[in-house]
């Protein structure tokens, strides 16, 4: 079974700086990814970034980059320069190539509430 | 533009009433999925579908059953809705693949009086 697990409820930045969101992840598949999606209090699920398993380089889109240290499970959350507009819950989530058909499913984690103060 | 689009922001339904939660895709994805999402637990997986007719359950299926009779559509049904299934849920869809994103409706916000 795949496990998420995100361990900070809230976490709050100054705007213009630099925040990380934690996850650690538990899965014995050797092939797995890792998402992460923002959903502002509209509600909306909106994907940020993805890391495959086997990518040899840390996955960045934009001010989102994603630092990947496989030996500790865990797959961190980088924004830079926080605006205003990403307070919103942040998810961490996997998908495991269990074979079959069950590789479509997402495991999430319980996300983590930001707020960028002005 | 990718969509996917749910019957319902708002719903409201007493106790021992059938629900049905629609969700219409127009990516041609394979996959669609049936979530609901509550506070301090995250996401977790009702039901999801990888074909037409094809259903596989997800983590908490118990209350609830699913239809898919088009690729397009997937219908989240509450045989009999109960005060513990108020919730936020979510459709998604995506492609096959491991790589492959989910895409989410707006969600439909349940209220089981």
């Amino acid at each position: 079974a795949q496990k998420i697990t995100q361990t900070q409820p809230g976490m709050f930045v100054q705007e213009k700086e630099a925040v990380t969101l934690d996850c650690t992840y538990d899965t014995s598949d050797p092939s797995y990814g890792l998402f992460w999606y923002k959903q502002p209090s509209s509600g909306e699920m909106i994907f940020l970034i993805y890391q495959g398993s086997y990518d040899q380089q840390n996955a960045t889109e934009g001010r989102y980059s994603l630092n990947f240290q496989k030996a500790r499970k865990s797959a961190n959350l980088v924004i830079s320069a926080s605006q205003l507009g990403d307070s919103a819950m942040y998810f961490c989530a996997m998908r495991a190539n269990a074979g079959g058909t069950s590789y479509g499913k997402l495991t999430f984690g319980q996300g983590t509430i930001l707020t960028v103060h002005p | 533009d990718v969509k996917v689009t749910q019957s319902s922001r708002y719903l409201v339904k007493r106790t021992g009433e059938k629900v049905f939660l629609e969700c219409v895709q127009d990516m041609d994805h394979e996959n669609m999925f049936w979530y609901r999402q509550d506070p301090g637990l995250g996401l977790r997986l009702i039901y999801f579908s990888y074909d037409v007719k094809m259903k596989e359950k997800g983590d908490i299926p118990e209350g609830y059953s699913v239809s898919r009779e088009k690729k397009e559509r997937f219908s989240l049904i509450l045989e009999s809705a109960s005060t513990n299934q108020t919730s936020m849920y979510l459709c998604a869809s995506s492609l096959l693949g491991l790589t492959n994103e989910q895409f989410f409706g707006p969600g439909t916000r349940l209220t089981v009086l």
